[in-house]
């Protein structure tokens, strides 16, 4: 069935370093894909979007892109800070219903 | 925009008693969803809602969980009666239908069942 895997955690790096959280994906269609993150206490908040084959989702000097040909939706940033310090969620949404990862915790350190 | 408001934030009782989350989602958004977040299970979907009518609860653990959504800018979840392992963050979030467009979550109700 339809289903996402993430890389699980927590990923553990140092202020300025490079982050990648991988992301796959298992669906029927052509479906949009998304990054949540979730901050300590918070609910879920969308981080950044891509609807359709080679668009690139970016926000906050976080980006991602829509690899059909792979299923795969790979979250990356240059240079992490510690206030990015969250979970991280991909998913898609086929239908009217979405499919979430398992979330991965990204730890930063000074 | 206020964006998903959710009550109460944090919420502890006893086994066996009831417990009634609420949610108000952004208004014109014509669905509801409902999710429980654990560190066993991680995000789970309860139960949604199109245009105030549920659509799905297969998500619903047991006949003790049941979903309301009497208008299109409220809806409850409630517990009766409620146990130890119903303790978990509460989600209720809310959504667009067409295009497919990202949800909006609220902030949560932590619940604890003693």
């Amino acid at each position: 069935g339809d289903s996402v895997t993430q890389m699980e955690g927590p990923v553990t790096l140092s202020e300025e370093a490079f982050l990648t959280i991988n992301c796959t994906y298992t669906a029927t269609g052509y479906p949009s894909l998304f990054w949540y993150v979730q901050y300590p206490g918070e609910g879920l908040q969308l981080l950044l979007k891509a609807t359709k084959a080679d668009d690139k989702g970016s926000n906050k000097g976080f980006e991602a892109t829509y690899r059909k040909e792979t299923t795969s939706f790979h979250l990356e940033k240059g240079s992490v800070q510690v206030s990015d310090s969250a979970v991280y969620f991909c998913a898609f949404r086929e239908s009217y219903i979405p499919t979430f990862g398992r979330g991965t915790s990204l730890i930063v350190h000074p | 925009d206020a964006g998903v408001i959710q009550s109460p934030r944090h919420e502890v009782t006893e086994m066996g008693q009831e417990v009634t989350l609420r949610c108000k989602p952004i208004s014109g958004h014509d669905y509801l969803f409902w999710y429980r977040q654990t560190m066993m299970r991680g995000l789970e979907l309860l139960i949604y809602f199109n245009n105030n009518v549920p659509i799905d609860d297969s998500g619903m653990p047991e006949d003790r969980f049941s979903a309301k959504m009497p208008n299109a800018s409220f809806s409850t979840l409630k517990i009766q009666p409620s146990e130890p392992r119903d303790s978990a963050v509460y989600f209720c979030a809310s959504s667009r239908g067409y295009p497919v467009d990202e949800q909006f979550f609220g902030p949560g109700t932590r619940l604890t069942v003693l």
